[in-house]
């Protein structure tokens, strides 16, 4: 079964990092586009960032260029979002997601994990 | 930047009937790079629709989509009571933006 298991959200402080995991599973992991989708509370989806199948190449949109950071491992079948200088605004649920380069779409996700930036 | 705007923002059908969704581009856009996500509460976003028109993998043939150009159309044909959701339109052009989403509720 195609499977992404995000962890790593919590509670943390402005100002603060965390970084997030996506453990995949059920395909050739390194051979897939991968990105992290962001859906404040009540709110729509908004992309965060995206690395391609070889991670040489990333992608953020203004944001958070400068703040976040994609990676992967394809050894290990991980993807990676290491967040800095965190804002009330970066508040949201974090969803890993499958990016065929075919169709740019996203068509496998994970079930979220939640991040929360207060003090 | 490309911007996407879906309308209605809540549509109120009843099981049975028919739900047209539109998805309007600032710009014109490759259909290619235009999809559609289901979203129930409490679940991430599940992919409906590639390439405008293409249904994803296991997706019932009731859906379907539409359009070229700055005009995008999903339709929903015969309503099921689990097909009560926030539907959301998504481009790639130089980035990946997503549409503010349409709330379909039962009337």
């Amino acid at each position: 079964e195609v499977q992404l298991l995000e962890s790593g959200g919590g509670l943390v402080q402005p100002g603060g990092s965390l970084r997030l995991s996506c453990a995949a599973s059920g395909f050739t992991f390194s051979s897939y586009v991968m990105s992290w989708v962001r859906q404040a509370p009540g709110k729509g989806l908004e992309w965060v960032s995206t690395i391609d199948a070889g991670g040489g190449s990333t992608y953020y949109p203004d944001p958070m260029k400068g703040r976040f950071t994609i990676s992967r491992d394809n050894s290990n079948n991980t993807l990676y979002l290491q967040m800095n200088s965190l804002r009330a605004e970066d508040t949201a649920m974090y969803y890993c997601a499958r990016a065929p380069r075919l169709y740019r779409s996203f068509d496998i996700w994970g079930q979220g994990t939640m991040v929360t930036v207060s003090s | 930047e490309i911007v996407l705007t879906q309308s209605p923002g809540t549509l109120s059908l009843s099981p049975g009937e028919r739900a047209t969704l539109s998805c309007r581009a600032s710009q014109s856009i490759s259909s290619s790079y235009l999809a559609w996500y289901q979203q129930k509460p409490g679940q991430a976003p599940r992919l409906l629709i590639y390439g405008a028109s293409s249904r994803a993998t296991g997706i019932p043939d009731r859906f379907s989509g539409s359009g070229s150009g700055t005009d995008f159309t999903l339709t929903i044909n015969g309503l099921e009571p689990e097909d009560f959701a926030v539907y959301y339109c998504q481009h790639y052009g130089s980035s990946y933006t997503f549409g503010q989403g349409t709330k379909l509720e039962i009337k």
